[in-house]
């Protein structure tokens, strides 16, 4: 099976740009979609496909991929965007169906 | 709304069996494959299940194979777990989450989870 790997945590400025990575050999055949998850609450997907966005989402977030690497950016960092985020794709293998990244912890300075 | 609502966590010993439910709404249950996802305590999200909207095909991680299945009635808007044979390690929160769109775009929504423990 894959794996998806993040960097554990990351912090930013108010107002500043960060941008979260995600490794991973099935990131070469499929998207990743990542998630938002504040304590104590279900994640919310943000991003999904090459670069879109739920309805709802603000458009701070984005997302973007070359080779085995995707990206989360967030460009001027809210306090609200605390959070872990996860990416997520399907396994290049097939089995397991799916795989989440390890997780990554943004803090907002 | 679009909504998911899951239930049937608890307390269970070792070896034990539970039955979790997720009822949907505000959505065409049977035109969309979903999943179970679950988090253990301080960890991160583990996929372990998924089924076809017609619930001719099913998946599962290696870590409950065998001893989980999942089922969905179409009639009801329901989503099920049958988890058996629990162990100690499949202590979470388990969260039902509708498939985006043709399995490859990802969980856009999630049900607000329930919580299984796994203890003596």
């Amino acid at each position: 099976s894959s794996e998806l790997t993040q960097d554990p945590a990351v912090s930013v400025a108010l107002g500043q740009t960060v941008r979260i990575t995600c490794q991973g050999d099935s990131l070469r055949s499929y998207y990743a979609s990542w998630y938002q998850q504040k304590p104590g609450q279900a994640p919310v997907l943000v991003i999904y496909g090459k670069d879109d966005r739920p309805s709802g989402i603000p458009d701070r977030f984005s997302g973007s991929s070359s080779g085995n690497t995707a990206s989360l950016t967030i460009t001027g960092a809210q306090a609200e965007d605390e959070a872990d985020y996860y990416c997520h794709s399907r396994d290049i293998s097939g089995n397991p169906l799916y795989v989440f990244g390890t997780g990554t912890k943004v803090t907002v300075l | 709304e679009v909504q998911l609502v899951e239930s049937g966590g608890g307390l269970v010993q070792p070896g034990g069996s539970l039955r979790l439910s997720c009822a949907a709404s505000g959505f065409t249950f049977s035109s969309y494959a979903m999943h179970w996802v679950r988090q253990a305590p301080g960890k991160g999200l583990e996929w372990v299940s998924s089924i076809s909207t017609s619930g001719g095909s099913t998946y599962y991680a290696d870590s409950v194979k065998g001893r989980f299945t999942i089922s969905r009635d179409n009639s009801k808007n329901t989503l099920y777990l049958q988890v058996n044979s629990l162990r100690a390690e499949d202590t979470a929160v388990y969260y039902c989450a509708k498939d985006l769109l043709e399995w490859n775009y990802g969980m856009d929504v999630w049900g607000q989870g329930t919580t299984v423990t796994v203890s003596s």
